[in-house]
């Protein structure tokens, strides 16, 4: 296994159209984690899974986001009619319950740009 | 105000200077410490992780954690061209899940 997978690494869409991204996480880990990245930021949180039960949303979830990580495997998250303020690196990290936060290892992300 | 702060840089150094960066955090109820590098579109990479105060090193790289003070430092010896990247600070109360970062410093190592 070599890490936290995304995909696709870089996405242009059109404002209003629905987008999708893949996160498959190392295979072991059962928690999984979605952060957004603005130019000059550091990540914000958005939402958490343990398996495939969502435990954790961020305020900054709103309604146009979604996320779904069936069969606690890889997740994926979908942002409905897209804004311009939605353009930003959407960073997947993955960890194992019971190893505290040193095994919590990012992917290197889908940019997203809206135009 | 932020939870996390951390002076964005730039930062720019010679080859071979010791670096040291910091943050300050206001959440007395942060434990877990950690340090990422992250280089141009790529995502962060761990460095360092703490739990609780004290210091911790791992090879040119030392993590030190005052909680009295609510104060974080990461300090680079022998700096080299290739730790030119940014640096993101990082702390959580709980093992389980969210990471507050800081924005991160931008650190450039001139040869």
């Amino acid at each position: 296994d070599t890490g936290v997978s995304q995909n696709p690494r870089h996405k242009i869409t059109k404002r209003g159209q629905n987008v999708t991204f893949r996160c498959d996480p190392i295979s072991e880990h059962n928690r999984l984690y979605w952060y957004r990245q603005t130019l000059g930021q550091g990540p914000e949180f958005l939402t958490y899974f343990q398996n495939e039960a969502q435990l954790e949303k961020s305020r900054l979830l709103s309604d146009r986001f979604s996320a779904e990580r069936p069969k606690g495997s890889f997740s994926t998250l979908e942002i409905q009619r897209t804004e311009q303020g939605d353009s930003a690196m959407y960073l997947c990290a993955s960890s194992l319950s019971g190893q505290g936060l040193g095994g919590y290892t990012f992917g290197s992300g889908t940019r997203l740009t809206v135009v | 105000q932020k939870e996390v702060e951390q002076d964005p840089g730039p930062l720019s150094v010679p080859e071979g200077a010791i670096v040291s960066l910091n943050c300050t955090y206001s959440n007395s109820a942060f434990q877990y410490f950690m340090w990422y590098r992250q280089y141009s579109r790529k995502g962060p990479e761990l460095l360092m992780y703490t739990y609780s105060s004290g210091n911790k090193e791992d090879g040119r790289f030392t993590a030190q954690v005052d909680k009295s003070s609510k104060y974080i430092s990461l300090f680079i010896r022998d700096s080299q061209p290739s730790d030119s990247a940014t640096y993101l600070c990082a702390m959580s109360s709980n093992s389980g899940y969210a990471l507050n970062f800081g924005k991160g410093t931008s650190l450039l190592v001139t040869p």
